[in-house]
């Protein structure tokens, strides 16, 4: 099965800009998709498929990919954007991996 | 609003068998979606636990795969985990989630607020 790597932890400085990323061989093939989680609470779509966010997200969130990685960028971070972010992406056995998670802190 | 409610007990011994249940209201399970179960080791990161969908297939984690059952109950609108001998290794945070598409089992786009459950004796 795929496994997906990330850095553990990111800062950015509020209104800059921050880029997570996702490593993984089944993103040569898959789209990732990304979730963000605030303490206590449950996961939340932030992006998916082809750079597609959900009603409601924000469009300083956006996705991009190149070889095995994808990366998610946020443009202009504010303070409630301080969260974990997981990505995910199923591999060719029908396995869905989660990332290990970053956990962003805004300064 | 599609809303999705976790339940079940928050003790389990070990070797023994976890139960949840997801309500789901605001949607007709039967009518379209994967259901899925994903869990959270406190302090630690996803585990994707399985899909359903609407009509019955199943995706499950390889590594859990011997011990999950996942079942829909169109009757009472609620889908099912069953996780078989149990250890301390299950304590997590079990979250059900429906998914965005209905031909997609891996992108989650609703998500209940979890239920904790510890393994001990």
């Amino acid at each position: 099965s795929s496994e997906l790597t990330q850095d553990p932890a990111v800062s950015v400085a509020l209104g800059q800009t921050v880029r997570i990323t996702c490593q993984g061989d089944s993103l040569r093939t898959y789209y990732a998709s990304w979730y963000l989680q605030k303490p206590g609470q449950a996961p939340v779509l932030v992006i998916h498929a082809n750079n597609n966010r959900p009603s409601g997200i924000p469009d300083r969130f956006s996705a991009s990919f190149s070889g095995n990685t994808a990366s998610l960028t946020i443009a202009g971070a504010q303070a409630e954007d301080e969260a974990d972010y997981y990505c995910s992406s199923r591999d060719s056995s029908g396995y869905l991996p989660f990332g290990g998670g970053t956990k962003l802190t805004v300064l | 609003q599609v809303q999705l409610q976790e339940s079940g007990p928050g003790l389990v011994k070990p070797s023994e068998t976890l139960s949840l249940t997801c309500a789901v209201s605001g949607y007709s399970i039967s009518s379209d979606f994967y259901w899925g179960w994903i869990r959270q080791t406190p302090g630690k990161g996803l585990k994707w636990i399985g899909s359903m969908s609407h009509s019955g297939g199943t995706y499950y984690n390889p590594s859990l795969k011997s011990r999950v059952t996942m079942s829909i109950d169109t009757s009472r609108n609620h889908i099912s985990l069953k996780l078989n001998s149990v250890t301390a290794a299950d304590t997590a945070m079990y979250y059900c989630a429906r998914t965005l598409y209905g031909d997609n089992p891996f992108v989650f786009d609703y998500w209940g607020p979890g239920t904790l459950v510890t393994v001990s004796s």
